[in-house]
């Protein structure tokens, strides 16, 4: 049973490129959440999604962010003309359906993003 | 609006010891879970444990036990008998139990375990 899978691990984009982070939740899971760790800072959450729909983006910026869960594939996160700032590790998280109680949030092994 | 905060931004510890990781935590939820996360060089966030804000008795899972004092509104890491494998930052964190599962992180405690 494969755990949430990230890709790529490791991204390195020019400043004012694009970069898409990808996300396959477990096997069955239809919530997912994206957060963001800067250095030396703990996790901060952006946006939580489920299948086709955005629940909640109160943590995501207003501009150049964005993200997705489509009915099929994995969710997306895509952060347009990319700044220095936007170096950071992003992680997603997935839970099953009905989850109630934040323990059965599983986390990917995230994404380093580099911003040159 | 949750906070989290860990005042220890580095514990050292020799091998074979144990060692408390502090957090303490501001909600005015009256339900809430609380979590402990490693996150070892290698990056990946791992689950430690969890306590729930009605459960009386305080989490234990192996070496990991949860020292959970609601009215101070803290929710100390105790690792006994440390391992070198424990070097690592540890994250706390929590979510409240109404709502959306959010979780609020606070910014870490590097932990050293020399031999």
């Amino acid at each position: 049973n494969a755990g949430v899978m990230q890709n790529p691990r490791h991204l390195v984009r020019r400043r004012g490129q694009e970069a898409r982070l990808r996300c396959s939740p477990m096997k069955g899971h239809s919530h997912v959440y994206w957060y963001r760790q800067l250095p030396e800072e703990g996790l901060k959450f952006m946006v939580y999604l489920q299948k086709e729909n955005i629940i909640d983006e109160s943590g995501m910026p207003k501009e150049r962010f964005s993200a997705e869960f489509p009915k099929e594939g994995p969710s997306i996160l895509r952060i347009q003309q990319v700044v220095r700032g936007d170096s950071a590790a992003y992680f997603c998280a997935s839970s099953p359906p009905g989850a109630g109680q934040g323990y059965e949030q599983y986390f990917g092994p995230g994404t380093r993003l580099t911003v040159t | 609006a949750q906070k989290i905060t860990q005042t220890q931004p580095g514990m050292f510890v020799q091998e074979k010891e144990a060692v408390t990781l502090d957090c303490t935590y501001d909600t005015s939820d009256q339900s809430y879970g609380l979590f402990w996360y490693k996150q070892p060089s290698s990056g990946e966030m791992i689950f430690l444990i969890y306590q729930g804000s009605y459960d009386e008795q305080n989490a234990t899972e192996g070496r990991y036990s949860l020292n959970f004092q609601k009215a101070r509104k803290s929710a100390n890491l105790v690792i006994s008998a440390s391992q070198l494998g424990d070097s690592a930052m540890y994250f706390c964190a929590m979510r409240p139990n109404s709502g959306y599962s959010t979780l609020t992180f606070g910014k870490g405690t590097m932990l050293l375990v020399s031999p």
